[in-house]
């Protein structure tokens, strides 16, 4: 089955720890993304990559990093610079250029630092 | 960064209603996208509009591309227990070169049976 995978579903850190958020796609596509989502608020983008070994900052992207060295695969660090980092994140993948740009999310990866 | 204007912010209805919300920007979009999302989960995409004027059905839900191409509205039909969630409309601005979308802040939907 295609399909994009976030792990693991729950995560806890303390405070002052970098952490790294796991992202796969095996539906072939060249765009992922990553988001951030806060209760009653919509999703924020941190950052993208449209293509391998190359990334751009989102809205929110102060605080974390990411890498793009493999198609299938974007992974996120939530750094001890993030002043407020718990959340829930969210991935997601789109077909690249031709017209289409629906992306499609993954299951999230709820993050608790204390 | 920008984000849509979605309304309402919240609706509770009976089972059986019809249900309408809608987006807006004050930008030119070529793209709007209407995702459903249940608690704990990953948004769910429910249809995707391309063009202006565009009608577009997915069962029990219709979606329409405004013609002003600065807002799209979705309609539930006949409401059921399960359409429960939270409704986000996302958009692409039509000076973007890339993939990135913008997301409304969302519309909470209860259903009472």
């Amino acid at each position: 089955d295609g399909g994009i995978t976030q792990s693991p579903k729950y995560l806890f850190r303390k405070e002052g720890q970098n952490v790294t958020l796991s992202c796969e796609q095996n539906l072939n596509h060249d765009a992922m993304y990553w988001y951030r989502q806060d209760p009653g608020q919509g999703l924020r983008l941190i950052y993208y990559s449209q293509i391998v070994n190359d990334f751009q900052k989102g809205d929110i992207a102060e605080g974390y990093s990411v890498s793009r060295e493999k198609k299938e695969s974007f992974p996120l660090t939530v750094t001890s610079a993030q002043k407020n980092p718990t959340a829930f994140y969210l991935c997601a993948s789109s077909r690249s250029g031709q017209g289409v740009y629906e992306q499609y999310f993954g299951p999230g990866t709820r993050l608790t630092v204390t | 960064g920008q984000q849509l204007n979605q309304s309402p912010q919240s609706m509770f209805i009976q089972e059986g209603e019809d249900v309408s919300m809608n987006c807006t920007s004050s930008s030119i979009f070529n793209t709007w996208l209407w995702y459903k999302q249940e608690p704990g989960e990953g948004p769910v995409l429910l249809i995707a509009l391309y063009k202006a004027g565009e009608l577009t059905s997915n069962g029990r839900l219709t979606a329409q591309f405004g013609i002003t191409r600065k807002d799209s509205f979705l309609n539930i039909s006949a409401s059921i227990p399960s359409d429960v969630g939270i409704y986000f409309c996302a958009g692409r601005r039509g000076s973007s070169n890339t993939g990135k979308l913008i997301f409304g802040q969302g519309t909470t939907l209860q259903v009472k049976p």
